[in-house]
């Protein structure tokens, strides 16, 4: 199947730092890839679309500012957590689809376990 | 916007069938998918259901019904492998998915 990497798998950084994650289509083209964050225990709560060479379409609630994302290519989209805060501590997950070879698919990539000291 | 409803936690054992159920109110439902996500991993995709009926995969099945927005998972011959968060996601007009809140299953020996 198709591999999604996500990079780094884990970080810890200060508060009012921040941080940037990496997720990367390895063997396909993606030109949607979405960003997921996790609680403990909770569901996958969408926090935005990343369309390259557009502009992201983030969910209600999501502050853009703060949550900067870039779809530079077809095969890399970064989130970048700006300032980060201890509740901003988190399961960061992206997928991304393949399009037409299996449109109902969405491929994971491992997650980022953020944790803001 | 859409919603789902799944089980908080189901416990079973051994070799055991369980049946993980998700109902849905949505607006632009295209169809239903499946998640298999162990503790600190990714979510692994397991089915994707667009049409009424089961859809057989070894020893998971999965089944919808859009007349009653309803759907199930079921999972035959457990093992203990099988101790995971499942997630129903409903796809959104076909742009996104929204996820189910999980449901925590528990295998006993």
């Amino acid at each position: 199947g198709a591999v999604v990497s996500q990079h780094p798998s884990r970080v810890i950084c200060k508060s009012g730092t921040s941080v940037k994650i990496e997720c990367r289509s390895l063997d396909f083209q993606a030109t949607t890839m979405f960003w997921y964050r996790q609680f403990p225990k909770q569901s996958l709560m969408l926090m935005a679309t990343s369309n390259e060479g557009s502009k992201a379409t983030y969910e209600q609630g999501v502050e853009k500012d703060k949550f900067l994302i870039n779809h530079a290519s077809l095969t890399l989209s970064t989130l970048t957590v700006t300032s980060a805060h201890p509740e901003d501590s988190s399961f960061y997950i992206c997928s991304a689809e393949t399009g037409d070879l299996s449109p109902w698919e969405a491929f994971f990539g491992q997650g980022t376990r953020l944790t803001v000291v | 916007g859409q919603s789902l409803e799944q089980p908080s936690e189901v416990t079973a054992v051994e070799g055991a069938i369980v049946q993980i159920n998700c109902t849905y109110q949505t607006s632009g439902f295209y169809g239903l998918s499946w998640y298999q996500q162990h503790d600190g991993g990714a979510p692994t995709f397991l089915s994707y259901n667009a049409l009424d009926g089961l859809e057989e995969t070894g020893r998971f099945s999965s089944f919808l019904s859009r007349s009653d927005s309803y759907g199930y998972l079921l999972l035959q011959e457990l093992q203990m492998k099988d101790s995971a968060s499942y997630f129903c996601a409903a796809d959104n007009y076909g742009q996104n998915f929204v996820f189910g809140p999980g449901t925590r299953l528990s295998v006993l020996p």
